[in-house]
């Protein structure tokens, strides 16, 4: 079993929709990072969380911490939101210090 | 503010050559970090440089290796190419890192590599 598992793996909407993308981790952790990665491989920082809750524009992020999950929430969604979302956490077990541990991502297609 | 750059972008290499990657961080970032992006595995950790040393590594052979110059910009070298080694690397960096912190982590375009 992966450490980081997302869900779904793929994902279509229509533009417009509410769409959730989840991610669910087994490992003690001190951070947890939102990725998107359009084709052609760049990727962006969307969110760092270590706790609760964050927003910026469209984009929600949540944490729970004791629950060992997060997800991912995109409002009003549009074509340019398609791509690649990754889940990645920063473990704090001895030894782990600078890596991150990905999920497999959850590709988005939004269509017009 | 420039971001973390990458170069080449693409590079393609035959069996049994090395490869060498490179990564500029932002300005005033320590830390580099490679990761390995092969068709259908994800995202894998390969290397954490910071202030010039090598802070930890994942579970790749030690064919794969680097460095940390002065400037904090860093090489991925590869060698004895493999055709599994095709992938996009990418980089990323990140604010130094204390001890029991953690510092977000800003990425490269990535390098993508073919092995032939």
């Amino acid at each position: 079993k992966n450490e980081v598992e997302q869900s779904p793996q793929n994902l279509t909407a229509q533009e417009g929709e509410f769409i959730t993308i989840n991610c669910s981790y087994s490992v003690g952790i001190s951070a947890l990072h939102w990725l998107q990665q359009h084709p052609g491989g760049g990727i962006v920082s969307l969110f760092m969380l270590s706790s609760g809750k964050k927003k910026h524009g469209r984009l929600i992020a949540t944490i729970n911490i004791q629950e060992k999950h997060s997800s991912l929430h995109i409002t009003a969604s549009h074509p340019r939101d398609s791509a690649v979302y990754i889940c990645a956490v920063r473990p704090n077990y001895g030894g782990s210090q600078g890596n991150l541990i990905f999920g497999k991502g959850t590709k988005l297609s939004v269509k017009p | 503010e420039a971001g973390v750059t990458q170069s080449p972008t693409h590079l393609i290499k035959t069996r049994g050559q090395q490869a060498t990657l490179r990564c500029s961080p932002i300005s005033g970032h320590t830390s580099v970090y490679w990761y390995q992006q092969a068709l259908g595995l994800g995202l894998q950790f390969l290397l954490w440089y910071d202030e010039g040393e090598e802070r930890n590594r994942g579970n790749f052979p030690p064919r794969f290796s680097g460095r940390q110059f002065p400037n904090y910009s860093s090489e991925l070298n590869v060698n004895a190419l493999e055709l599994e080694d095709s992938a996009l690397y990418l980089c990323a960096s990140s604010p130094l890192v204390r001890q029991y912190s953690y510092n977000e982590q800003f990425f490269g375009p990535g390098t993508r590599l073919t092995v032939l």
